[in-house]
């Protein structure tokens, strides 16, 4: 069983300042980890992933995540957030001992950066 | 590169109406490909899952006969709604994988609306 979590439904930021969206995950085997970026009445898109290797990952839009596996965390920052960043983020995972590709996603939030 | 088309990107039909909605790699294989449905502000359900030239795949309470998923090649698939009703009003997404890379492609979606 795979399963994430994104305990934040809003974030609030202003423009300019660090942007932290938070998210843990669960999985049985090896986790790949998956964010992506939706605007409204758009598909998502791809913003960045952890496979193996370097915990710290690089992005799309100068987004990163850092994966930290004692606390099962995902979270994606952004040391300056613009206001275009403000959309709809999913933390997504899947098991990478599994063959059915599946992802499982978190319930989204939403990020305001305000002018 | 990873391009995936969806098409119509919105179409309103009648009760009781069926309406196809297709999906497309345009620049990769995808020897799968996934549908979900989404509900405003909320996270992405993952319908059917799509390998091609086999049977979709659905997921616990999807109705197979309700959801026609057909593969036929390696870049295109589609969801037959039959039969539509007012709840089946949503927005549809599809996803491909060439299992070569880790992340699903996503398409931009169908806004369907049932009268």
């Amino acid at each position: 069983a795979q399963s994430v979590a994104q305990p934040e439904d809003q974030v609030n930021v202003a423009e300019g300042n660090p942007l932290t969206v938070k998210c843990t995950y669960s999985v049985s085997g090896n986790p790949y980890l998956f964010w992506y970026v939706q605007y409204p009445n758009r598909g998502l898109q791809f913003l960045l992933k952890y496979i193996t290797g370097d915990n710290l990952v690089k992005g799309s839009y100068g987004f990163e995540a850092e994966f930290n596996k004692s606390q099962t965390s995902f979270h994606l920052k952004k040391p300056s957030a613009l206001v275009s960043d403000s959309a709809l983020y999913f933390c997504a995972v899947r098991d990478g001992a599994s063959n059915d590709y599946k992802l499982s996603f978190g319930a989204g939030t939403t990020v305001t950066v305000r002018a | 590169g990873a391009v995936v088309s969806q098409h119509p990107s919105w179409v309103i039909c009648k009760s009781g109406t069926s309406v196809k909605i297709e999906c497309r790699s345009l620049d990769f294989q995808a020897t799968t490909m996934f549908w979900y449905r989404q509900f405003p502000k909320q996270s992405l359900m993952l319908m059917a899952t799509s390998n091609e030239g086999s049977k979709a795949t659905y997921e616990q309470g999807v109705e197979k006969d309700k959801f026609l998923i057909n593969h036929a090649s390696l870049t295109l698939s589609t969801l037959t709604v039959t039969s539509a009703h007012p709840e089946d009003s949503s927005f549809y997404i599809c996803s491909a994988t060439n299992l070569i890379g880790y992340e699903q492609y996503f398409g931009p979606g169908t806004r369907l609306t049932v009268t």
